[in-house]
């Protein structure tokens, strides 16, 4: 099984631009979430699917984030306008019932906004 | 709502010593408890779990215990090695309904080993 798997591993782009990450889970959950880790808040969960289905976006900072699930094996959070104060690692992780409550995390996005 | 608290990193440690990392949670009902590891570059890896009260959920040598009566969910290990330096996060999940799997996480603590 390849995991679950990130593109791209590293992302530098200037403020105002629009930044799309991608997320491929693992084939056969149907869990999906979004993390953000920082120095300063740590390990943040922005939004997470069952189903391709959004459950809880609470955790989205703000209009300029959003997600989708088109299909089972693909997600992507975008930022638009990208702030420098969204540099962070954006982390994806999938997991299922039969996992029991196991997350499966990718390697992660390093974004830096400048 | 739910939270976790870590011990303060960072935690240096020389091999061979005795590992013990903080951790206790705040929640409604009756949680899982797990500890993640994630080592430098990249994502994180569950190390152990326990479900219910007085559970003890052990990998690689660590081990912690499920404590309700104190909210508390150590993560220790007898004899570290140069190869446990990474962050340790310790997370919570209210399993159940539409919840499921969504986990807390604490603010993860540094454990650096040196030969």
């Amino acid at each position: 099984d390849a995991g679950v798997i990130q593109s791209p591993r590293h992302e530098v782009t200037e403020m105002g631009q629009e930044v799309t990450l991608r997320c491929k889970p693992i084939s056969g959950h149907d869990y999906l979430f979004w993390y953000r880790q920082t120095m300063m808040r740590g390990l943040e969960l922005l939004i997470y699917f069952n189903n391709n289905v959004p459950i809880d976006d609470s955790g989205m900072p703000e209009d300029r984030f959003s997600a989708k699930m088109p299909n089972a094996s693909f997600s992507t959070l975008k930022i638009q306008p990208s702030e420098p104060r969204d540099s962070a690692v954006y982390f994806c992780a999938s997991s299922s019932r039969a996992t029991n409550e196991k997350l499966f995390f990718g390697s992660g996005t390093q974004l830096s906004v400048l | 709502g739910n939270s976790v608290t870590q011990m303060e990193g960072p935690v240096t440690l020389s091999e061979e010593a005795f590992l013990t990392i903080n951790c206790t949670y705040t929640a409604t009902g009756y949680p899982s408890l797990f500890w993640y590891v994630q080592y430098p570059g990249e994502g994180l890896q569950l190390l152990l779990k326990a479900t219910k009260a007085d559970d003890k959920g052990s990998n690689k040598g660590f081990e912690a215990t499920y404590r309700k009566e104190t909210t508390s969910f150590h993560l220790e290990k007898g004899s570290v090695q140069v190869s446990d330096s990474a962050v340790y996060f310790c997370a919570l999940s209210n399993a159940g309904g539409t919840s499921y799997g969504k986990l807390t996480f604490g603010q993860g603590t540094i454990l650096t080993v040196h030969p």
